[in-house]
């Protein structure tokens, strides 16, 4: 079984330019989850989709943040423009039933100059 | 709002010996805990999870946890410790009835020295 897919790997940016980060999850999954992890940190829900819709984006930063998972599929998730404390890994993660059981990938470094 | 402290950043411990990482919660009702576990330079591993029942939940890789109401703690145990061991360890909880959200702690590192 093929686990979640994330690209790009490592994304080095300057401060108020946009970057977006993929996500394939595990072929099945219905729900989808984005997290922020900052170093020294424990990741941090962004955003969560059930199918295409979202379920919770309550700790997303709207104003710069976006994410879509069109055909409840894959899932795209966007920061414009980015700042310096946007520094973090991004994980993506995906679940067959709840959230009881999630499978993570290997996460966006992303480096915001 | 729930949440979990996890008391150590670091946990050092020679291998052969058994382990300990600490986790402690804070929620209204009957929580849904669990551990992750985060190696170099991949994703979070699920490790194991309590919902209910038996106090003492078996995971993977030999590690088990034990739940303990009165003090609120869901320790992260295993007998004998292998080098292979050492990585970030997470402790999570949900709320049951809330929504799908896993509030994580800030990590332990453990390492297991030879």
């Amino acid at each position: 079984e093929a686990g979640v897919a994330q690209s790009p790997r490592y994304k080095i940016i300057e401060k108020r330019q946009s970057v977006a980060f993929w996500c394939n999850p595990i072929s099945g999954h219905a729900t989808l989850y984005w997290y922020q992890q900052i170093l020294g940190q424990g990741p941090k829900l962004l955003i969560q989709f059930q199918n295409n819709g979202v379920v919770d984006d309550s700790q997303l930063p709207k104003d710069r943040f976006s994410a879509e998972r069109l055909k409840g599929v894959d899932s795209t998730l966007k920061i414009q423009p980015a700042k310096l404390e946007d520094s973090a890994v991004y994980l993506c993660a995906s679940s067959l039933n709840g959230p009881d059981t999630q499978y993570f990938g290997p996460g966006t470094r992303l480096t915001v100059l | 709002a729930q949440s979990v402290a996890q008391p150590e950043d670091q946990v050092n411990v020679a291998e052969g010996n058994p382990l300990t990482v600490k986790c402690t919660y804070s929620v209204s009702g009957n929580p849904y805990l669990f551990w992750y576990v985060q190696y170099p330079n991949r994703g979070l591993q699920f490790l194991l999870k309590y919902i209910t029942g038996d106090n003492l939940v078996k995971g993977s890789y030999g590690f088990e946890a034990e739940f303990n109401k009165s003090q609120t703690s869901f320790h992260l145990k295993k007998p004998s410790a292998l080098v292979s061991d050492s990585a970030l360890y997470f402790c999570a909880v949900r709320e049951p009835g809330n929504t799908d959200k896993l509030i994580f702690g800030t990590g332990t590192r453990l390492q297991v020295f030879p």
